[in-house]
């Protein structure tokens, strides 16, 4: 069965730097793909990041950056020059290829991060 | 205009009420979907729709009853709820797969959600 796990229920990082959030997940497919979404306290979901399973390179967009490590099933997001914008709950989800664009998307339990001035 | 619209944001209902939840995709998608958040959970997938036709119910009460009239619509029709219900309801939507690839890489798109409170 597919699983996302978060482990960080919680993450403090200054201003200016960067921060790691960890995501790993467990599935038999071969074909799947991860996102990442942000979710600030208003409530709204906004996507940041995919990884294929079959991308050679690991994605980037802008100041996001996904480690992945397939081998150790494992998509950690990467935030650098965090900003106070930044402080949010951030999820990992999976869905597999086999369901096609209606797949169910599993999501992990979460991470809040803080960012400090 | 926003991709994926919410209404009402904020809802206060008794258990005997019955009351609707409104979402419109302005994203031309095919799929759309709706997902409970509880405090301190992750994300529960409820209701898939694609192409209007509703492809998975993933053991929702029945008292939850969702309506898709056209690829763009989707409603959540509530009546006697119970208090585990108030939550956070999100809708999404996502556009078709890329032909040549061998990953899901559609992401779903999502509303503001509705903030429910049930008396």
């Amino acid at each position: 069965a597919q699983k996302i796990t978060q482990t960080q229920p919680g993450m403090f990082v200054q201003e200016k730097e960067a921060v790691t959030l960890d995501c790993t997940y467990d599935t038999s497919d071969p074909s799947y793909g991860l996102f990442w979404y942000k979710q600030p306290s208003s409530g709204e979901m906004i996507f940041l990041i995919y990884q294929g399973s079959y991308d050679q390179q690991n994605a980037t967009e802008g100041r996001y950056s996904l480690n992945f490590q397939k081998a150790r099933k494992s998509a950690n997001l990467v935030i650098s020059a965090s900003q106070l914008g930044d402080s949010a709950m951030y999820f990992c989800a999976m869905r597999d290829r086999l369901r096609g664009n209606t797949g169910k998307l599993i999501f992990g339990q979460g991470t809040t991060l803080q960012v400090k001035p | 205009e926003t991709g994926v619209t919410q209404t009402p944001r904020h809802l206060v209902m008794g258990m005997t009420n019955k009351k609707s939840l409104k979402c419109e995709q302005h994203l031309g998608h095919n799929a759309m979907y709706w997902y409970k958040q509880s405090a301190k959970k992750p994300l529960e997938l409820m209701f898939v729709y694609n192409f209007k036709e509703q492809t998975e119910n993933n053991s929702v009460p029945s008292r939850f009853s969702p309506e898709c009239p056209n690829s763009s619509h989707l409603f959540l029709h509530l009546h006697t709820l119970q208090p585990e219900d108030s939550a956070l309801y999100l809708c999404a939507s996502s556009g078709p797969e890329e032909k040549d690839r061998k990953s899901s890489n559609q992401p779903q798109h999502f509303g503001d959600g509705t903030r429910l409170s049930i008396l």
